[in-house]
């Protein structure tokens, strides 16, 4: 079956626009994952969902970072106001809450911000 | 706050040979789950082992095995029989039993094998 997808696989952006990453969890799978993946770094959490429910958005590293899954599927992460420092890989996961604990990711979206 | 260290940022074997990542974290749980993730040069992380805090018995996994020494709260992972394929970054992680599903990574270990 398809495995998580990430749309785009590259974002450029200029310094101050607003961007939106796009995650489609495997289907059937309740929980939601973001990560932050600095270059040469380990993932570090931003915020999760179980359905449409964010439960989780301690991770979040300033107000203008904004996630949302209205549906319960899809996710959407949006960064307002771009900024050099949030260039990093961005890395969705999914998984089925608690039973299977796997989280499977997706291919992640590069952001560089010049 | 849990954290994880992985000491070693870059590790090399031989093909066919056996290494050894290594892996600790602090916690004050009694209840968790460690992991390992592989992700090679594609960015795709994939999950290698798991490990339930409350087993005493060590995962296994074909050529993969893991060393969880609750007390000591280490966790390394052997990879027996080395293949050029399993050069990737590798991530110990971290996660609760209870509340929050978030994982927390290491910094990574970046294994190399050479044929």
């Amino acid at each position: 079956g398809a495995g998580v997808s990430q749309s785009p696989r590259y974002k450029v952006a200029k310094r101050g626009q607003d961007v939106a990453l796009r995650c489609d969890p495997i289907s059937g799978h309740v929980s939601l994952f973001w990560y932050q993946q600095a270059l040469g770094q380990g993932p570090e959490f931003l915020t999760y969902f179980q359905n449409e429910a964010q439960l989780d958005k301690s991770g979040l590293p300033s107000d203008r970072f904004f996630a949302e899954r209205p549906e319960g599927s899809v996710s959407t992460l949006k960064i307002q106001r771009t900024q050099q420092e949030d260039s990093a890989v961005y890395l969705c996961a999914s998984s089925r809450p608690r039973t299977s604990n796997e989280q499977f990711f997706g291919p992640g979206t590069r952001l560089t911000v010049l | 706050a849990q954290t994880v260290t992985q000491s070693q940022p870059e590790m090399s074997v031989q093909e066919a040979e056996t290494v050894t990542l290594s892996c600790t974290y602090d916690t004050s749980e009694s209840d968790y789950y460690l992991f390992w993730y592989k992700q090679p040069p594609s960015r795709q992380m994939i999950l290698v082992i798991r490990q339930e805090a409350y087993k005493q018995q060590n995962a296994t996994e074909n050529r993969f095995s893991v060393n969880f020494q609750k007390a000591a709260k280490s966790f390394s992972l052997k990879i027996s029989d080395s293949q050029l394929g399993d050069a990737a970054m590798y991530f110990c992680a971290y996660r609760s039993l209870g509340g929050s599903e978030k994982l927390v990574f290491g910094k990574g270990t970046k294994l190399t094998v050479n044929p």
